[in-house]
């Protein structure tokens, strides 16, 4: 059973360029979850999505950034016209349906963006 | 106020001794946490969840919880050079995970 897939591992994207990250989730997973860690940070929770729905998008910055997760193929967080501040780890988790109060969240490898 | 608080490290610890990682939160309504290892470089990987007051143990780790307190620690017996990694103290409520800063941990053999 393959774990959550993320790529690129790596990217490197000039400022005002456009950077694409993709995830997908375990298989029998439903949810999708993106956190972000910026050095010497814990991750910081940006998005929370079920098929073709935005759950929670609380974390994620106003300007610039969108996620999407479709019926078919793997969730995509997008962020347009990068600045240096968004160098970081991108990473993504994803989960079985909700369970009481027990929600393991399993991560992927993470995709490193760096900002140049 | 971060939501979640960790002790500062970096903690260092001999070889077979005990190391001990702290952390606080400040959001009374949160039912489950989480204590992940984060080696340089890697994913976050769940080592332990508890979600009822009291002492959960799992192998070398324990986890204790004390919601009136709002604290949760992790206890790493007899640490081993592959325990050095960063752990991050995490709760949840639904869904949205918390996450503190990370206590990075360096055993020394």
């Amino acid at each position: 059973n393959a774990g959550v897939m993320q790529n690129p591992r790596h990217l490197v994207r000039r400022r005002g360029q456009e950077a694409r990250l993709r995830c997908s989730p375990m298989k029998g997973h439903s949810h999708v979850y993106w956190y972000r860690q910026l050095p010497e940070e814990g991750l910081k929770f940006m998005v929370y999505l079920q098929k073709e729905n935005i759950i929670d998008e609380s974390g994620m910055p106003k300007e610039r950034f969108s996620a999407e997760f479709p019926k078919e193929g793997p969730s995509i967080l997008r962020i347009q016209q990068v600045v240096r501040g968004d160098s970081a780890a991108y990473f993504c988790a994803s989960s079985p349906p909700l369970q009481g109060v027990y929600n393991e969240q399993f991560f992927g490898p993470g995709t490193r963006l760096t900002v140049l | 106020q971060k939501e979640v608080e960790q002790n500062s490290g970096p903690l260092s610890v001999p070889e077979g001794a005990i190391a001990s990682l702290n952390c606080t939160y400040s959001d009374r309504g949160s039912q489950s946490f989480f204590w992940y290892r984060q080696y340089s470089g890697k994913s976050p990987e769940l080592i332990m969840f508890i979600y009822s007051n009291g002492d959960k143990e799992d192998g070398r780790f324990t986890a204790q919880l004390n919601k009136a307190s709002q604290y949760v620690s992790l206890l790493i017996r007899d640490s081993q050079p592959s325990d050095s990694a960063t752990y991050l103290c995490a709760h949840g409520g639904d869904y949205k995970l918390s996450f503190g800063a990370g206590t990075t941990v360096t055993v020394r053999a």
